[in-house]
């Protein structure tokens, strides 16, 4: 079975500090991992995906993410944060010996402090 | 290119009714995914469409159904409604719906039952 946690329901960070927000995931086979974000009133915005290869994926808006597999982590990051960064976000997980839907996490939500 | 279009963006029904909620996908893609987000389950995946065939499916009861049509718009349906099936709707299309695609979603559909 598959899943996905994403310890912190809540993480404040100032404008221009780094932000991290963690996700971890437990799956039978190799993983596809992606994170989303989501605004309120709106749907999920795809931001990056780990697919194989560099374990440092970079996405949209400035966003990274780096996949562990010993620690079976894809913590999401950046380096500087913006109050528009502030959103809820889901780490995804679709397990390749299973079915491809994707599986979430509960959410993470991000307030930038200006 | 036009984004994820679902309609309505807002229903209010009342326990028992039926209802129906629609989806375009982004032109080309051929995968359509539905998901139910609610602050208790979060984020849950109900079934995915592909060439009008239902190739996947969530654990949600057989009064959720869907279709997918020849131009890949979906419809999916909720018969006997429930309070507890209040909800934001979310219609996720990608090109082929394999493992290593990302999914595009809809701003979704915010469905009450009264």
């Amino acid at each position: 079975a598959q899943s996905v946690a994403q310890p912190e329901d809540q993480v404040n960070v100032a404008e221009g500090n780094p932000l991290t927000v963690k996700c971890t995931y437990s799956v039978s086979g190799n993983p596809y991992l992606f994170w989303y974000v989501q605004y309120p009133n709106r749907g999920l915005q795809f931001l990056l995906k780990y697919i194989t290869g560099d374990n440092l994926v970079k996405g949209s808006y400035g966003f990274e993410a780096e996949f562990n597999k010993s620690q079976t982590s894809f913590h999401l990051k950046k380096p500087s944060a913006l109050v528009s960064d502030s959103a809820l976000y889901f780490c995804a997980v679709r397990d390749l010996t299973g079915a491809n839907n994707l599986f979430f996490g509960t959410g993470t939500r991000l307030t930038v402090i200006p | 290119k036009a984004g994820v279009t679902q309609t309505p963006r807002y229903l209010i029904k009342t326990r028992g009714q039926q209802v129906t909620l629609s989806c375009s996908p982004i032109s080309g893609h051929r995968s359509v995914s539905w998901y139910q987000q609610t602050p208790g389950q979060g984020l849950q995946f109900l079934f995915e469409y592909f060439s009008e065939t239902q190739r996947n499916k969530g654990n949600f009861p057989g009064r959720f159904s869907g279709r997918q049509f020849s131009n890949s718009r979906s419809e999916m349906n909720v018969s006997t409604l429930e309070l507890g099936d209040s909800a934001l709707y979310l219609c996720a299309s990608s090109l082929a719906g394999y493992f290593s695609d990302e999914q595009y979603f809809g701003p979704g559909t915010r469905l009450t039952v009264t």
